[in-house]
């Protein structure tokens, strides 16, 4: 296990609908990330949060946001949710940001269907 | 723009089989960095290795293997003794010189892997 917890593991919405989904790091780990991977597809990055700031972000619209706490927690919304946002939303932590290369482990994922 | 390509969609094999996933990367960052991770049916992305571009040498633990070569740029991984507990879906992944911090880690799209008994 990686130590980072996401919640919940499956839920449903309706379209127009927003979301929040929770993320607690490995212990340790002050930098947080958040990817959506749909069916069949590898996971793509939407955003990243070091000291509590989104400091890197994919190609993703605004009505992906994101906080992080000072525990270090993180939290993925999406507003509006549209049906192409059915997907698995992984988190990542890692220890600091901008070091050279280090190693990035994610949690379990959230299943989100869009209906 | 980086870019990672995973030819293999699907490999099946025979358990105790040899298999070799493929993974070619594209970037024009000098210092990068290559991962290899493992997605089971959870969802749970496992980390199996992280690689730096300066680091050339060829890794294995266990019965996996990892053969890196800049000049074709691939980074290409290996089980031997193939097992059923390895079916899964096996992800390469690039990140730039930040490590994937702000410009997050590039994706292939998976080779799934079937070990059958």
């Amino acid at each position: 296990e990686t130590g980072v917890t996401q919640s919940p593991t499956h839920l449903i919405k309706t379209r127009g609908q927003q979301v929040t989904l929770r993320c607690s790091s490995q212990s340790g780990h002050n930098t947080v990330s958040w990817y959506q991977q749909a069916l069949g597809q590898g996971p793509q990055f939407i955003f990243q949060y070091y000291r509590e700031e989104e400091n890197g972000r994919g190609n993703f619209p605004p009505r992906f946001s994101g906080l992080q706490f000072p525990n270090y927690s993180s939290e993925l919304n999406v507003n509006a949710l549209e049906l192409d946002d059915s997907a698995l939303y992984l988190c990542a932590s890692s220890l600091a940001y901008g070091g050279a290369g280090n190693t990035i482990y994610f949690g379990e994922g959230s299943w989100l269907t869009v209906v | 723009a980086q870019k990672v390509t995973q030819a293999q969609t699907e490999i099946s094999v025979v358990e105790k089989e040899d298999v070799t996933l493929d993974c070619v990367y594209e970037t024009r960052d000098t210092t990068y960095y290559l991962f290899w991770y493992k997605q089971p049916p959870s969802g749970e992305l496992v980390f199996l290795i992280r690689r730096n571009s300066f680091d050339e040498q060829n890794e294995i633990s266990g019965r996996y293997s990892w053969n890196f070569q800049k000049s074709t740029s691939s980074f290409n991984f290996t089980i031997t003794a193939s097992q059923v507990v390895d079916s899964a879906v096996y992800f390469c992944a690039l990140s730039g010189h930040s490590g994937g911090g702000a410009d997050g880690l590039t994706f292939g799209k998976g080779t799934h892997l079937i070990i059958q008994p």
